[in-house]
């Protein structure tokens, strides 16, 4: 088995205000995603990554950076935020398999608010 | 679009009684859907309750069942007999065999089961 951490758990920010959220992985998964939920709505895709140092963007990226340093870690940056925002982000992982399916296992979420 | 619709929720149902959630989607731009059912339990992260990747095929996984039915373009999630453990929020969700990054969910539907 394996685990994802996401940290922080709660993060507070200031409208306009540059902020980073962090995921680790130990299953030593290829391919890793950034997702966020709004209150009462589903995951939206913001940004995902097959491997290390590559970025693909979701339907959700403007406002948001990713970066993918090495394979078991995976950031998002808030570049500027804004209070409809707020919301609850997800970071998952799977094996990569083209043409075929690769379950995602989710970590705990962050829950983002700006003041 | 592609899109994901499910029953609205919340839905209470007392134990050991039937439950079905209704999941409905549209794969436009989807030529191999694969279909989802994730679950949160209270104080847990989301993960996979089940999954079908082949169109007229079923799932089944801790007494819930789904069924691909590519004609009404449909995946409802049924138990035949609830218990309280049961009690979470269900999301149904649409994937592609093709793209890792499209993962599509549903609003989520919470579920409260009466003892």
């Amino acid at each position: 088995g394996g685990i994802i951490t996401q940290t922080p758990k709660f993060l507070i920010g200031q409208e306009g205000q540059k902020l980073t959220l962090k995921c680790q992985q130990n299953f030593n998964h290829d391919t890793m995603y950034w997702y966020r939920q709004d209150s009462g709505k589903g995951l939206r895709l913001i940004y995902y990554s097959i491997t290390e140092n590559d970025l693909q963007k979701g339907d959700l990226s403007e406002g948001y950076d990713a970066s993918r340093e090495k394979k078991s870690s995976f950031s998002l940056t808030v570049t500027s935020a804004q209070k409809n925002e707020m919301a609850v982000f997800l970071c998952a992982s799977s094996i990569a398999r083209a043409g075929g399916y690769a379950e995602q296992f989710f970590g705990p979420g962050t829950r983002l608010t700006v003041l | 679009g592609d899109s994901v619709t499910q029953t609205e929720g919340p839905v209470t149902v007392s134990e050991s009684e039937s439950l079905i959630i209704n999941c409905t989607y549209s794969a436009t731009s989807i030529a191999y859907p694969n279909l989802f059912w994730y679950v949160r339990y209270p104080g847990e992260g989301l993960q996979l309750l089940l999954k079908v990747i082949t169109a007229g095929q079923k799932g089944s996984s801790r007494g819930f069942e789904a069924t691909y039915n590519k004609e009404t373009t449909s995946f409802h999630l049924q138990k035949a007999s609830v218990q309280e453990s049961d009690s979470a929020v269900y999301y149904c969700a649409l994937g592609d065999r093709y793209n890792q990054g499209k993962l599509i969910f549903g609003q989520g539907t919470k579920l409260s089961i009466k003892p």
